[in-house]
């Protein structure tokens, strides 16, 4: 298994402005994975990060309004660029170990005003 | 790409029963398919799961099932508990897509005591 840290756990943001979410694992991981889930639902991949390259969106998801970093095979950023309220959701970061199971962080519960 | 369905979306059964979620998917390739729980304002977390090279897992109490003629996977939750109240997702990772998964919609059980 793999120990997730993932933060924020929740805040509350006005429109307009950007949150970057950290996602930290315990041990090095060749990919990172970013989801929503808006209340109520499924999760939705937003996107896969590979450490060293640039991370690959999902169709409807794109780069500007989603940044992603991967410095290095533990951690990871996912910034939700000008917030609408639209917006609000929880982003759930996940790793996937050796044996392909995958493990999420807690999730931060974002709300846009 | 993937595309995962899960039913019934809400599942409600007496302590002591069994409880059974279906999930059917698209790609004929995916191998390898992992059953979460959700209980509410909690991550997902790993139940159980199956590779395409098995027909049937069981953990105590949960059981899987695959038709992979069918395209289809099961879960199976015996002698119910009022524990086992939660959302429950089944998923698919097909091969190349670097472990990515792709979520059925979720069923909210409810065991009534």
């Amino acid at each position: 298994s793999a120990v997730i840290s993932q933060k924020p756990s929740r805040d509350i943001c006005q429109r307009g402005t950007s949150l970057t979410i950290q996602c930290q694992v315990d041990s090095q991981v060749t990919m990172m994975f970013w989801y929503r889930q808006q209340p109520g639902q499924s999760l939705t991949l937003i996107a896969t990060a590979n450490q060293g390259s640039e991370a690959t969106y999902e169709s409807g998801f794109v780069i500007d309004k989603f940044p992603i970093s991967r410095p290095n095979l533990t951690f990871s950023t996912l910034t939700v660029s000008n917030m609408s309220p639209e917006d609000s959701s929880i982003y759930l970061c996940s790793v996937v170990t050796g044996s392909s199971a995958a493990f999420f962080g807690q999730g931060t519960r974002l709300t846009v005003v | 790409g993937e595309n995962v369905e899960q039913h019934p979306s809400t599942l409600s059964v007496q302590e002591g029963d069994s409880a059974v979620i279906k999930c059917t998917y698209s790609d004929s390739a995916s191998n390898y398919f992992p059953w979460y729980k959700q209980e509410l304002g909690k991550r997902p977390q790993l139940i159980i799961d199956i590779r395409s090279n098995v027909g049937e897992k069981k953990d105590q109490r949960i059981a899987v099932t695959l038709n992979k003629t069918a395209k289809h996977f099961s879960l199976h939750i015996t002698e119910t508990q009022p524990e086992d109240s939660a959302v429950y997702f089944c998923a698919a990772s097909p091969p190349g897509t670097g472990n990515q998964f792709y979520f059925g919609t979720g069923t909210s059980l409810t065991v009534i005591p």
